[in-house]
């Protein structure tokens, strides 16, 4: 059962463009939502969260818009560059409570072209 | 470079042996966490430690196990491998035990059982 969900497993764009990621989620409990970015041979790095409180955070290039009553969020990256080309997760959690779990998608490979 | 080391990098173990792997977190961080991302997978929460404490568990039999130490350091102890158990293993470590608080992935630990 997979309460996340990355249904890309990848996506390709020119240098400059947008990139959009997508992900999907099951279980309305969940209230806090992150993107991690993974180089090969190298753990995932956060990337950039949101709260459940929020629609959009924005961070420089990147920006993740929510919208909970599709419980759906996306991650937006203005412009690509060659560098962005890794894995990106999707992740969120349940309220905090200190024990509940991170569930994380499956991850969709980003490839951005020169 | 996230200050989180893990060790080894690579391992190759038989089915029914036992495993520890180890994980040096960044300085002053008191939140471990583990992970296993099974191939073409996302990474599956193992379990948190908090100050030495395991504060939070997911769907993983008893045969997983972890010790965090007062140094920063912890490990994961797996025993009575399955050939399922193979994986790449993740440790993170944060300031505090809240999934807000920023996750640093040291490299992983590829486990082989065969």
């Amino acid at each position: 059962d997979q309460q996340v969900k990355q249904n890309s497993p990848s996506l390709s764009v020119q240098e400059g463009r947008i990139s959009i990621l997508n992900c999907d989620y099951t279980n309305s409990m969940f209230d806090y939502f992150l993107w991690y970015k993974k180089y090969p041979a190298e753990g995932p790095t956060f990337l950039i969260s949101i709260s459940s409180i929020k629609d959009k955070n924005e961070d420089g290039r990147f920006t993740v818009f929510l919208n909970k009553s599709a419980k759906h969020l996306s991650l937006h990256i203005v412009p690509s560059q060659p560098g962005d080309s890794a894995v990106y997760f999707c992740a969120a959690s349940f309220p905090q409570g200190g024990s509940e779990k991170l569930v994380f998608g499956k991850g969709t490979k980003l490839t951005v072209n020169p | 470079e996230t200050g989180v080391t893990q060790s080894p990098t690579h391992l190759i173990k038989t089915r029914g042996q036992q495993v520890t792997l180890r994980c040096s977190s960044q300085s002053g961080h008191n939140t471990v966490s583990w992970y296993q991302q099974a191939l073409g997978q996302g990474p599956q929460f193992i379990f948190q430690y908090y100050r030495e404490e395991e504060n939070g568990r997911g769907n993983f039999p008893p045969r997983f196990s972890g010790l965090q130490f007062p140094n920063y350091s912890s490990e994961l102890n797996v025993n009575a491998l399955e050939l399922d158990d193979s994986a790449l293993y993740l440790c993170a470590s944060s300031a505090g035990s809240f999934w807000t608080d920023t996750q640093y992935f040291g490299p992983g630990t590829r486990l082989t059982v065969l």
